[in-house]
């Protein structure tokens, strides 16, 4: 059975660096069928894919045109996880954060959900 | 404003059928296939059909998709009370660099 454990911090000063991790069990954050992901959902913005990461030949990303100036997804395999970097934030993205896992092309699993809030 | 178009909101009466829309594009529904998640208050969503139409194990064959064209649906029989939720249609666009999208989310109400 896969399971996500996400943690970091829930709250992020304006112009600061978001950062969280995803633990995963059940998996591997190397493995060539699953690509890991995470999302976010407040509710001007509803549920919103922020990027993934994903290994097959060679490692790949791919993030979502609205955020792509300021995300980072990388995975760490020594620890099997995988982490979001969200650069420079605003309180626009306030949002409750979601780790995933993809396969087949979808969201099969997910994390608890973190919400993060941006004030100073 | 969502890529994908849901309803709002829907409602249905103990065993009845209802059917939850989602519209696309030529780049999105009109080229991949649609997946519907469910989520309860305070809780992830959860994959109800991937693939267009596909369950995974431990849905009910209550809930099915289909897809035509830019659109596709989700349909429910045998409505229960436990299946009162937001409901969210997903499916890759292809515009641009690419990235994941998601309907707006409907309301489901069981009166």
């Amino acid at each position: 059975q896969v399971q996500l454990q996400q943690s970091g911090p829930g709250l992020v000063k304006p112009s600061q660096t978001l950062s969280l991790t995803c633990a995963i069990s059940g998996d591997s954050v190397s493995s060539k069928n699953a690509a890991w992901n995470w999302i976010r959902q407040s509710p001007s913005r509803g549920l919103e894919w922020l990027g993934r990461t994903y290994y097959r030949s060679k490692r790949f990303n791919d993030y979502a045109v609205s955020v792509k100036s300021r995300i980072t997804i990388n995975p760490d395999t020594s620890k099997n996880q995988f982490s979001l970097q969200l650069n420079s934030v605003t309180p626009e993205d306030t949002a409750v954060y979601y780790c995933a896992r993809s396969q087949r092309g979808a969201l099969d699993y997910w994390g608890q959900g973190t919400l993060v809030t941006v004030s100073s | 404003q969502s890529v994908l178009s849901q309803p709002p909101s829907a409602s249905g009466t103990p065993g009845q059928r209802v059917t939850i829309s989602c519209s696309g594009s030529s780049s999105t529904i009109g080229r991949n296939t649609v997946n519907w998640y469910q989520q309860f208050p305070g809780t992830a969503p959860k994959v109800l059909i991937y693939n267009n139409n596909q369950r995974p194990s431990g849905v009910p064959d209550r809930f099915s998709g289909s897809k035509s064209g830019t659109s596709a649906s989700l349909a429910i029989s045998g409505l229960q009370s436990e299946d009162e939720a937001t409901y969210y249609c997903a499916a890759w666009d292809d515009s641009l660099s690419g990235q994941e999208v998601f309907g707006g989310g409907t309301k489901l109400t069981v009166l």
